[in-house]
């Protein structure tokens, strides 16, 4: 089992619609938890970063984590097709020093 | 503020042949970790440099290597390619030792025929 698990999609949603990626993980020591978006040809880039269980708001995204059933979640509003990119789920532990990624979820916002 | 930096772009070798990779840090940052990506496998851990000492490896055979020099540019190299090891290498730099908050370089594409 891969630490961290994630659908591959790919997501195909309407300009402006919400969007929910999800990604589970399988262990507890999990604290620090990243979302990446990745364009093609180019390396990932960090969008949201948090730290144990809840939320946090940055403009249209929103990440969530739920430590009790160890579910990462990043919420987009008003999907733009310039949002079109893989994302990639990351979780680390305290004092560990690697990180683990999800496989990524290919996103395509149609206009 | 320059971001990181990876040379070169594309690469393409042969089997049983060697690489070495390049990667320049965003200034100030001295922890570099580097990372393969395939599209089976995603992106998997290779190791981290900070202060030109590995703090830490993933899971791969010893043919894949590196360093880090007092500058904290980084080198990867990989001996004996393998058709397998075709994928991206992605180098990613943070401030501090450790990989939470990592700012990643666009990686060089390695095709090996």
């Amino acid at each position: 089992q891969k630490e961290v698990e994630q659908d591959p999609g790919p997501l195909s949603v309407p300009e402006g619609a919400i969007v929910s990626l999800n990604c589970t993980y399988s262990n507890s020591a999990f604290q620090y938890f990243m979302w990446y978006r990745q364009y093609s040809r180019k390396g990932p880039e960090l969008l949201m970063y948090t730290y144990s269980s809840g939320n946090k708001e940055d403009g249209r995204f929103t990440a969530q984590v739920d430590k009790s059933s160890k579910y990462i979640s990043l919420f987009i509003r008003d999907s733009q097709p310039s949002d079109s990119a893989t994302y990639l789920c990351a979780a680390l532990g305290t004092g560990a020093n690697n990180l683990f990624f999800g496989t990524g979820t290919r996103l395509t916002v149609i206009p | 503020k320059a971001g990181v930096t990876q040379t070169p772009r594309y690469l393409i070798k042969t089997r049983g042949q060697q690489v070495t990779l390049s990667c320049s840090p965003i200034s100030g940052h001295r922890s570099v970790s580097w990372y393969q990506q395939t599209p089976g496998q995603g992106l998997q851990f290779l190791f981290e440099y900070f202060s030109e000492t590995q703090r830490n490896k993933g899971n791969f055979p010893g043919r894949f290597s590196g360093r880090q020099f007092s500058n904290s540019r980084s080198e990867m190299n990989v001996s004996t390619l393998e058709l397998g090891d075709s994928a991206l290498y992605l180098c990613a730099s943070s401030k501090l030792a450790g990989v939470n908050e990592q700012f990643f370089g666009p990686g060089t594409r390695l095709t090996v025929l």
